[in-house]
């Protein structure tokens, strides 16, 4: 079973930090996790990626749980244009795309 | 500009006229795939193709059909639409271990 769950919606003011919370616990040991956005009225977008480790890029942080069941994706400052719906996904053995499962993700509100 | 490129952006048409929404992408990837987004159900993948001639059923592949007769294209088929394939539908494409990057989408309405 691939599927990832993730809380429905979340809230956050701007220009605070916003942590988005995502459960893998049948995760394997080789899969990677994803996460990416939509944005109103357009197609999903790539946020990040890791394996094991933390990651950061100009976008966002993962954090990975050392037991690799869970992750939480961090924008450090939430804005307005973050408003968006994110989706956690694992991906197969190494990062290679295959049968992917994205769900329903976490829609993100982000109020002044 | 790397893109993956979808047309029609938006069609109606009637129950059990054939119809082929295209995709197209120009960064010599190896993996693309569909998917059907839907109010309150998210987005679901109907087929994938890891490389040319190599294709696989998604979660949602019923009354759809595809082809990979190139690297660069992954047309998506209805072979006779019906009602409940209504929905909006995305095209992706990757590298075989790298980010998704998908099209604009395209809007069909079949009545």
């Amino acid at each position: 079973d691939a599927k990832t769950t993730q809380p429905n919606s979340m809230e956050s003011n701007e220009e605070e930090p916003v942590h988005l919370p995502c459960n893998h616990s049948t995760i394997s040991g080789t899969d990677y996790i994803h996460w990416y956005r939509q944005l109103p009225s357009q197609g999903p977008e790539y946020v990040i990626h890791g394996l094991t480790s933390n990651v950061n890029n100009r976008m966002a942080s993962l954090a990975i749980a050392e037991d690799r069941k869970s992750s939480t994706l961090i924008l450090h400052r939430a804005t307005l244009r973050d408003a968006a719906v994110y989706y956690c996904i694992r991906t197969g053995p190494t990062g290679t795309a295959s049968k992917l499962t994205f769900g329903t993700g976490t829609r993100l509100q982000v109020t002044l | 500009e790397a893109q993956v490129t979808q047309n029609p952006r938006y069609l109606i048409t009637v129950t059990g006229k054939k119809l082929t929404v295209t995709c197209s992408q120009n960064m010599n990837h190896e993996y693309m795939s569909w998917y059907r987004q839907d109010p309150g159900l998210g987005l679901r993948q109907i087929y994938y193709s890891m490389n040319v001639e190599v294709t696989d059923k998604g979660d949602v592949p019923e009354g759809y059909k595809v082809s990979r007769k190139e690297k660069r294209n992954f047309p998506l088929i209805l072979e006779s639409p019906s009602p409940n394939q209504t929905s909006l539908y995305f095209c992706a494409s990757s590298l075989s271990t790298g980010e998704l990057f998908f099209g604009e989408g395209s809007r069909l309405t079949v009545l």
